[in-house]
């Protein structure tokens, strides 16, 4: 039962350099969502998608985009990372799409960018 | 402008007894709150929620209680396990939103 998977766990990019962090959920959930932890600033909402083929911003989306693939995946493209992408980033979904209930988080991806 | 505050970052408990974690919000429209755990490494857990058409919920050793007139929330852990140190989120959504409003987290230390 793998709930949601996040791939790669770890990453270091160099400035200017660019990457995709892959999220994929088998529960059957409509709502996706990208967040990023940093200290002392709790989780802070990237991009969310209520259902398959919509994506909305959340908080902090500057510098990223997403795509959702289909009803299962959902990625967070960097297009030219910045050492202030340095962070946490978890992807996370949830049943209902009328209102966030319960979300299911991945393990995280640590991206250091140097 | 924070939604969801929790003003203590962290907290210090000894094994058996009792541990309250506060978050206030500021939001009037949020209807649904929710406490999460995390461990070091590990993605953010559910733990337990509470609708604001209710003013307490419990879940085992886990209580969750809503007072909307204050916007106020709290968690109760009793009694403390050292199992339960770990980082706690409070959470908080709107009906009609898809977006789950986070607050910074209480680090909660339980000593044996």
């Amino acid at each position: 039962n793998a709930g949601v998977t996040q791939t790669p766990k770890f990453q270091v990019l160099k400035t200017g350099q660019s990457m995709t962090l892959q999220c994929a959920q088998d529960m059957n959930h409509n709502s996706m969502y990208w967040y990023r932890q940093d200290p002392g600033m709790g989780l802070r909402l990237i991009y969310y998608s209520a259902s398959e083929g919509t994506t909305d911003k959340g908080e902090v989306p500057n510098g990223y985009n997403v795509s959702r693939l289909n009803k299962r995946e959902f990625s967070l493209r960097l297009e030219s990372a910045a050492p202030s992408q340095t962070s946490v980033y978890f992807c996370a979904s949830s049943p209902d799409r009328v209102v966030a209930t319960e979300a299911f988080f991945g393990q995280g991806t640590r991206l250091t960018v140097v | 402008d924070q939604q969801v505050k929790q003003n203590s970052p962290s907290l210090s408990v000894q094994e058996g007894r009792i541990s309250i974690l506060n978050c206030d919000y500021t939001n009037s429209m949020f209807d649904y709150f929710l406490w999460y755990k995390k461990y070091p490494a590990e993605g953010p857990t559910f733990l337990i929620s509470i609708s604001s058409i209710k003013d307490k919920n419990e879940d085992g050793r886990f209580t969750v209680f809503l007072n909307k007139s204050a916007k106020h929330l709290s968690l109760h852990i009793v009694p403390s396990q050292p199992g339960d140190s770990a980082v706690y989120f409070c959470a908080a959504s709107a009906y009609g939103s898809e977006k789950l409003v986070f607050g910074k987290g209480t680090k909660l230390t339980v000593n044996p």
